[in-house]
C-alpha cells in the first residue's frame, strides 16, 4: 500500500510562472489535506478537501492559489504567478473517513527565481 | 484560536542520554495531540498521538509523550537516544481525532553527538 504521493519532489518556476503541485492520497484515502513550510517555521494549514469539495480554505491566501481534489485523479494546488516568497516545502496528507490522525507525503520544495 | 509552543529551537544531547522534547499547547476543549519526526528533505512520520485515556502513549522508535492538562503540556521522551535520532520534532494540536486541521509548532532541532 504506497503512502501518500506528492510530485515533482522539486519545483523551480521562474517569478510569475505557474506551479502545479500533486498529490495522489494512500489508497482509501478520501481527504486531503495541503500544509506549508516556510523555512524555520512549523507547517501552516492552507486548505482541506473531499472529493469534489472544498471543505475549509481558512488557511489559503486570498490570491494566486487553488487546490482541488477531482473525482479521479490526485488533488492539485495550484499557484498562479509564483513570487519569491511562495518559495517553500509544500506537503499533503490525507486520511480515512472517520479515521485518526492523518499521514504526510514527502513534500514538494518549490523554488521561485 | 489553538497554538503550540516548542520553547527550544535547538537540542543537543549525547548518544545513549536521555531526552526530553518540550511542547506546550493553548486550546479551549479537549485538544487532540500529536507529535511528528521529519528527516533533512523527508516528510512528516508520525511517532505517537494522544485523543484520551491514559495520560501516558507510547510511540514508535521508543518515543513517548505525557498529556499534562495542568500544565497544558506534551512533552516527548526517549530513555536512549540513538544517533538515527538525529531530526526535526514539531508537536502538533488538532480539534478532533479525525479530518481537522493541525496546529503545528515551529519544531525543536535534535542534534545528537557522539
Amino acid at each position: 500500500n504506497a503512502g501518500v504521493m506528492q510530485n515533482p519532489r522539486h519545483l523551480v518556476r521562474r517569478r510569475g510562472q505557474e506551479a502545479r503541485l500533486r498529490c495522489s492520497p494512500m489508497k482509501g484515502h478520501s481527504h486531503v489535506y495541503w500544509y506549508r513550510q516556510l523555512p524555520e517555521e512549523g507547517l501552516k494549514f492552507m486548505v482541506y478537501l473531499q472529493k469534489e469539495n472544498i471543505i475549509d480554505e481558512s488557511g489559503m491566501p486570498k490570491e494566486r492559489f487553488s487546490a482541488e481534489f477531482p473525482k479521479e485523479g490526485p488533488s492539485i494546488l495550484r499557484i498562479q504567478q509564483v513570487v519569491r516568497g511562495d518559495s517553500a516545502a509544500y506537503f499533503c496528507a490525507s486520511s480515512p473517513a472517520g479515521g485518526e490522525g492523518y499521514t504526510f507525503g514527502s513534500g514538494t520544495r518549490l523554488t521561485v527565481v | 484560536a489553538q497554538s503550540v509552543t516548542q520553547p527550544d529551537i535547538h537540542i543537543t544531547v549525547s548518544e545513549g542520554a536521555s531526552l526530553e522534547l518540550r511542547c506546550n499547547y493553548s486550546y479551549g476543549a479537549t485538544p487532540y495531540l500529536f507529535w511528528y519526526v521529519q528527516s533533512p528533505g523527508q516528510g512528516l512520520q508520525l511517532l505517537l498521538k494522544y485523543f484520551s485515556g491514559d495520560t501516558l502513549v507510547q510511540g514508535i522508535k521508543g518515543f513517548e509523550a505525557e498529556f499534562k492538562r495542568s500544565q497544558s503540556s506534551f512533552n516527548l521522551r526517549k530513555p536512549s537516544v540513538h544517533w538515527s535520532d538525529a531530526a526535526e520534532y514539531f508537536c502538533a494540536v488538532g480539534a478532533s481525532k479525525g479530518y481537522s486541521t493541525l496546529t503545528f509548532g515551529k519544531g525543536t532541532m535534535l542534534l545528537v553527538s557522539p
